[in-house]
């Protein structure tokens, strides 16, 4: 069993649809959760970063994360084409001089207009 | 504000041919430091990290090897590349004690 499981997608939404990604993991040592953004063929981006259980909303972009049920959510309100891209979730224990993190395998997600 | 450069940007060599990716940030100082590579429809596998100059941990058993020479710069390299080493490297920084990372433009990579 892998320690992080996303669902791998693709996912095709209709423009202004809400969008729900997620992630599941088994290391209860996980404190540090993140989501990226990937658009093809670029670095992933930065896009949301949550410490421990709790909502965190940016925008259009809301963060979950339940370490008690060891799940973390991303949802997109009001979704757009440029939404369109490769989601990542990841995550890391901290704690330790360098934070060495643990990604899913990316959800596909495209919003077509 | 903080910067991290890649390059080249894309690269196309022969097998058994030497490979340099470079890789600088901008904007910080001491930073903590990593390549990944991703293959085609796969996750980021984690392949070295640097906590400070010099310090080079490997994670994955492979042909590659990398270095730390000043403080915000990391290269990545091999002395003979294999068909299996093609993909999209990728640089990442982050501060000391933050869990996030922060990741370069990539550098693609196909070996041929």
């Amino acid at each position: 069993q892998k320690e992080v499981e996303q669902d791998p997608g693709p996912l095709s939404v209709p423009e202004g649809a809400i969008v729900s990604l997620n992630c599941t993991y088994s290391n209860s040592a996980f404190q540090y959760f993140m989501w990226y953004r990937q658009y093809s063929r670029k670095g992933p981006e930065l896009l949301m970063y949550t410490y421990s259980s709790g909502n965190k909303e940016d925008g259009r972009f809301t963060a979950q994360v339940d370490k008690s049920s060891k799940y973390i959510s991303l949802f997109i309100r009001d979704s757009q084409p440029s939404d369109s891209a490769t989601y990542l979730c990841a995550m890391s224990a901290g704690g330790t001089s360098y934070g060495k993190l643990t990604f899913g395998q990316g959800t596909i997600l495209t919003v077509h207009p | 504000s903080q910067t991290i450069h890649q390059w080249p940007a894309t690269l196309v060599q022969p097998v058994g041919s030497p490979l340099s990716l470079e890789c600088t940030v901008e904007g910080t100082s001491n930073p903590n430091l990593y390549w990944y590579r991703q293959a085609a429809g796969r996750g980021l596998q984690l392949l070295f990290y640097s906590v400070g100059i010099g310090q080079i941990s490997s994670e994955v058993p492979q042909n590659l090897s990398a270095s730390r020479p000043q403080d915000r710069q990391f290269i990545l390299s091999s002395k003979k590349l294999l068909l299996s080493d093609s993909g999209f490297y990728l640089c990442a920084w982050d501060g000391q004690g933050i869990g996030a990372q922060y990741f370069g433009p990539g550098t693609r990579l196909l070996v041929l």
